[in-house]
């Protein structure tokens, strides 16, 4: 299985500054399907971003993802207090589908 | 307004069963992939369970047949079965719809429950 590892465990940033979360896969994820979650405390995961680098609906231009192959980002532009959370990504590419253990974002 | 709402979890000893229930409003569980994810305390995600439309169910290895996904389609209602529960599936258990752009590849999750905990403990 395909073994996602996130970076930095936790990250912590002042409001309006720019964050980047990497995750980066033990192999290639095919067709870059790399899906990035947000998770606030007692609530379940939202989507933010799907196929590498689209936004899920509702989700603010504020984020975003790129990358391809074994590594991924995902920026969050002009971060704000309620985007402290934990931010996941997933694979989707291969069977098992799997999760990173998570970045932790600390407004 | 898609909602997904999970009952059923509760404290449980070493061994004993627990049924997980998913109740699904404005998205029919028979039209849709259907999956059970579940997050150890403090710890990430990981897949247990999935159920395609089209009735296939698919387990993580860690199951070892000891859990059954199903659905009912009269009650829109997705169920996970759990038996010979350890200490180790202590979790809080996700239902999830699965989706995925055109029609190859696995799946990501675009719409979640808010958890049900199973605590298996003696």
């Amino acid at each position: 299985e395909i073994v996602l590892t996130q970076s930095p465990g936790t990250l912590s940033l002042s409001p309006g500054e720019r964050a980047t979360l990497s995750c980066r896969a033990s192999q290639t994820v095919s067709s870059n399907r790399l899906a990035w979650y947000q998770q606030k405390p007692g609530q379940a995961p939202r989507l933010l971003i799907y196929d590498t680098s689209n936004r899920a609906s509702g989700i603010p231009d504020s984020f975003s993802g790129t990358g391809s192959g074994t590594d991924f980002t995902l920026i969050i532009g002009r971060l704000e207090p309620e985007d402290s959370a934990v931010y996941y990504c997933q694979q989707y590419g291969s069977s098992p589908i799997t999760f990173g253990q998570g970045t932790r974002l600390e407004i | 307004e898609v909602q997904l709402v999970e009952s059923g979890g509760g404290l449980i000893q070493p061994g004993g069963s627990l049924r997980l229930s998913c109740a699904v409003s404005e998205l029919s569980v028979s039209s849709n992939n259907m999956w059970w994810l579940r997050q150890a305390p403090g710890k990430g995600l990981e897949w247990v369970s999935d159920i395609y439309s089209a009735g296939d169910a698919y387990y993580a290895d860690f199951v070892e047949g000891r859990f059954i996904i199903s659905r009912d389609n009269s009650q829109n209602t997705l169920y996970l079965q759990m038996n010979s529960l350890r200490v180790e599936d202590t979790a809080v258990y996700y239902c999830a719809r699965g989706t995925r752009t055109g029609h190859s590849g696995w799946f990501y999750f675009d719409y979640w429950g808010q958890g049900a905990l199973v605590t298996v403990s003696s």
